[in-house]
C-alpha cells in the first residue's frame, strides 16, 4: 500500500458526459501528478500540482482539467468523454515539487466510456 | 520530438539467466525512472537515476544512466519467477518538465 488513495475504483459512464475523479496523497507530499494509462497510447503525463499550483503540463487535452485543493487532494475531472477516453488514471504523489523525488502510485480508476 | 524507446517489448527468461532491457531516449535529460507493474496493479517505482553514470541496484535488478548516449539499461540478474512483469522507463524532459514513458517491456521468467 503506497499511502496514496484513489477513488472511485471503476467508473462507467456514456459519451458526452463529465467525470471527476479523486486522489488523496500521502500524508506530507505536496505534488500530486495525473496519469493515463490505455491499451491504444500507453502511460501518459498528463499534470502536476505543487502545493495547490499547476507546476508542470503533459499530454492534457483541453476537455480535462485538474486542481489541487488546500488540503492537498487532487480533483481531475473529465467532460465531453468520449470512447478513447477509457482508460486507467492513476494518480501519484511526492514530496517535494521536482521529479527529483520518488512517486507513489495510487491503485488507479479504470474509466469506461460506453 | 520527445520518444522513448524500449525494447525488447516483450522477453521470456529462464530462472537463473541473465538479461539488460534497454531505453533510449531523443533529447536532453537527467531524469529517468524505472517503474514496475504488475498485472492488474499499479505502478511500483523502482529507481530514480538522476545524473551520468548513475548506477543503482536493488536485488536483481541493477539500473544505470548514459546520458550522453541517452540510454538506460536495466539489468536482471539470475532470474526469478517474481521478476515477471512489465517495466517501464520514463524520462523527464528538463527543458519543459514533460514526462514521457517508454512502451514497456513484459518480462515472464519461466521455471
Amino acid at each position: 500500500d503506497s499511502g496514496v488513495t484513489q477513488t472511485p475504483k471503476h467508473l462507467i459512464t456514456a459519451t458526452g458526459q463529465r467525470v471527476t475523479l479523486r486522489c488523496s496523497p500521502r500524508s506530507g507530499d505536496l505534488s500530486v501528478y495525473w496519469y493515463q494509462q490505455s491499451l491504444d497510447q500507453g502511460l501518459q503525463f498528463l499534470i502536476q500540482y505543487y502545493n495547490g499550483e499547476e507546476r508542470a503540463k503533459g499530454n492534457i487535452l483541453e476537455r480535462f482539467s485538474a486542481q489541487q485543493f488546500p488540503d492537498l487532494h487532487s480533483e481531475l475531472n473529465l467532460s465531453s468523454l468520449e470512447l478513447g477516453d477509457s482508460a486507467l488514471y492513476f494518480c501519484a504523489s511526492s514530496a517535494l515539487a521536482d521529479s527529483y523525488n520518488e512517486q507513489f502510485f495510487g491503485p488507479g480508476t479504470r474509466l469506461t466510456v460506453l | 520530438e520527445l520518444k522513448v524507446e524500449q525494447n525488447p517489448l516483450f522477453l521470456s527468461m529462464q530462472e537463473g539467466k541473465n538479461y539488460t532491457i534497454y531505453c533510449n531516449y531523443s533529447t536532453t535529460s537527467d531524469r529517468l525512472y524505472w517503474y514496475r507493474q504488475d498485472p492488474g496493479k499499479s505502478l511500483e517505482s523502482l529507481f530514480v537515476l538522476l545524473s551520468n553514470g548513475a548506477v543503482k541496484q536493488e536485488g536483481r535488478l541493477m539500473a544505470s544512466l548514459d546520458t550522453k548516449a541517452r540510454l538506460s539499461t536495466l539489468h536482471i540478474t539470475a532470474a526469478v519467477h517474481d521478476l515477471s512483469a512489465t517495466y517501464f522507463c520514463a524520462v523527464d524532459f528538463t527543458f519543459n518538465n514533460d514526462m514521457r514513458f517508454g512502451a514497456g517491456t513484459r518480462l515472464t521468467v519461466k521455471p
